[in-house]
């Protein structure tokens, strides 16, 4: 079954910190990776859009990396700011058909002052 | 160019009424997806139109639900006789073609009452 896990589901950290989030997929065949913010009654935003060639992009504070062999992704927020308080959704896409993409559940991130 | 429109932004139905949920993609783009988001749960697909084309409609529920995308006007997602359950964010995306990339509207509120 095409998968996607996120981890931790909610985190909490302060202002200036750095935090990384976790992604692991079992979708198959591979097609990309995206990471997207979704600030609360919004839709989500694109970050990186990864391919199964690339792996690590950066987005200003946000850097994305890709393990296609272990099918792990992972998002590092650097300096973390107020505004960062969001949700973090990872989406993997199968390639072939409709191209259809799998999204996590998300990760709540909330920066305190 | 304005992102991807969609309207009502809330919409209240009593249980028994239909809903109709409209989605403009951004201009030039030709495919459409409609996902569900149900609180604390991760966005679900449920459907994927080009234009006068239902392209996957795996994640649709059979009986209630229906969506088109006419050669003119908006994508409509329409649902007949609601019940609670049918409670949730509605998220529409758009792309210029298939797994190019998507720009999410900021999604429909539905409550049934």
């Amino acid at each position: 079954k095409n998968q996607v896990e996120q981890s931790p589901q909610s985190l909490i950290i302060l202002e200036g910190k750095n935090c990384t989030l976790q992604c692991n997929y079992t979708v198959s065949p591979f097609s990309n990776l995206r990471w997207y913010k979704q600030d609360t009654g919004r839709g989500p935003v694109s970050l990186t859009i990864m391919t199964f060639s690339e792996n690590t992009k950066s987005n200003g504070r946000y850097t994305a990396t890709l393990d296609a062999d272990t099918k792990q992704s992972s998002l590092h927020i650097t300096a973390s700011q107020l505004s960062d308080s969001a949700s973090y959704i990872c989406v993997v896409v199968r390639s072939g058909g409709s191209y259809i993409p799998t999204f996590g559940r998300g990760t709540s991130l909330i920066v305190h002052p | 160019n304005a992102g991807v429109m969609q309207n009502p932004r809330h919409l209240v139905r009593r249980r028994g009424q239909e809903a109709r949920l409209r989605c403009s993609p951004m201009k030039g783009h030709s495919h459409v997806y409609w996902y569900r988001q149900l609180p604390e749960e991760g966005l679900k697909f449920m459907v994927y139109l080009q234009k006068e084309n239902i392209i996957d409609e795996s994640g649709m529920p059979k009986e209630r639900f229906s969506a088109e995308f006419p050669k003119e006007g908006p994508s409509i997602l329409r649902i007949q006789q609601v019940v609670r359950g049918d409670s949730a964010a509605y998220f529409c995306a758009s792309s210029p073609g298939v797994d190019n990339g998507y720009t999410f509207g900021s999604g429909t509120r539905l409550t049934v009452v």
